[in-house]
């Protein structure tokens, strides 16, 4: 059963615009919310983290939303750049435990 | 400062043999945790050491163990290799104590069985 869901699979932007990925979760018990970057041969990057003690959280271009009582939150990347075209995963843990629990992945593409 | 380390990069074996991959965390990390990353499956967490014990255990069968060195170092082993078990490993390290902390992935051991 999948703990984490994630939606699109894929997704086409043209660069300039925004891209946004949706994740859904049914545990309560997860209270740690990270999103991750991978390029094809590389391992995740971290890329951003929230905790449901904050509805969103920005970095740079990359802004994180969360909604507690819908178990819902996603990434929006701003200004979305070539570079930027990767697939993205969502993840989540539960409090004291370390184990991961990921998205199916969004493969991101940004048309030039 | 360095990142997580993984070796070998690549790895092929045949079924029936077994395997071992290694991992080196950031420097001060205590824990590592492993994953395992199929297309058909994505990314699923197979376990955790943290100061040379295993803490947590996702579900995945015997053949599937690991140990921690006193220098945080960690090793995985696949006994009895099936074809299946062909996915690029993972290695994550963090800080961690008992809270969620950052993890970061290494570049991964691809492993494939034939």
């Amino acid at each position: 059963q999948q703990q984490v869901k994630q939606s699109p699979q894929s997704l086409i932007v043209q660069k300039g615009g925004i891209s946004i990925i949706n994740c859904a979760y049914e545990n309560t018990a997860f209270d740690y919310f990270p999103w991750y970057q991978q390029f094809p041969g590389k391992g995740p990057a971290l890329l951003i983290a929230i905790r449901p003690d904050v509805s969103e959280k920005k970095e740079g271009r990359f802004t994180i939303s969360f909604n507690k009582s819908a178990k819902q939150f996603s990434l929006h990347i701003m200004d979305s750049q070539p570079g930027d075209s990767a697939t993205y995963f969502c993840a989540a843990s539960s409090a004291g435990a370390n184990n991961l629990f990921f998205g199916t992945g969004t493969r991101l593409t940004v048309i030039p | 400062k360095a990142g997580v380390t993984q070796t070998p990069r690549y790895l092929i074996k045949t079924r029936g043999q077994q395997v071992t991959l290694s991992c080196s965390p950031i420097s001060g990390h205590r824990s590592v945790s492993w994953y395992q990353q199929t297309p058909g499956q994505g990314l699923q967490f197979l376990f955790e050491y943290f100061s040379e014990t295993q803490r947590n255990k996702g579900n995945f069968p015997g053949r599937f163990s690991g140990r921690q060195f006193s220098n945080s170092r960690s090793e995985m082993n696949v006994s009895t290799l099936e074809l299946g078990d062909s996915a690029l490993y993972l290695c994550a390290s963090s800080l961690a104590g008992t809270a969620n902390t950052e993890a970061f992935f290494g570049q991964g051991t691809r492993l494939t069985v034939v």
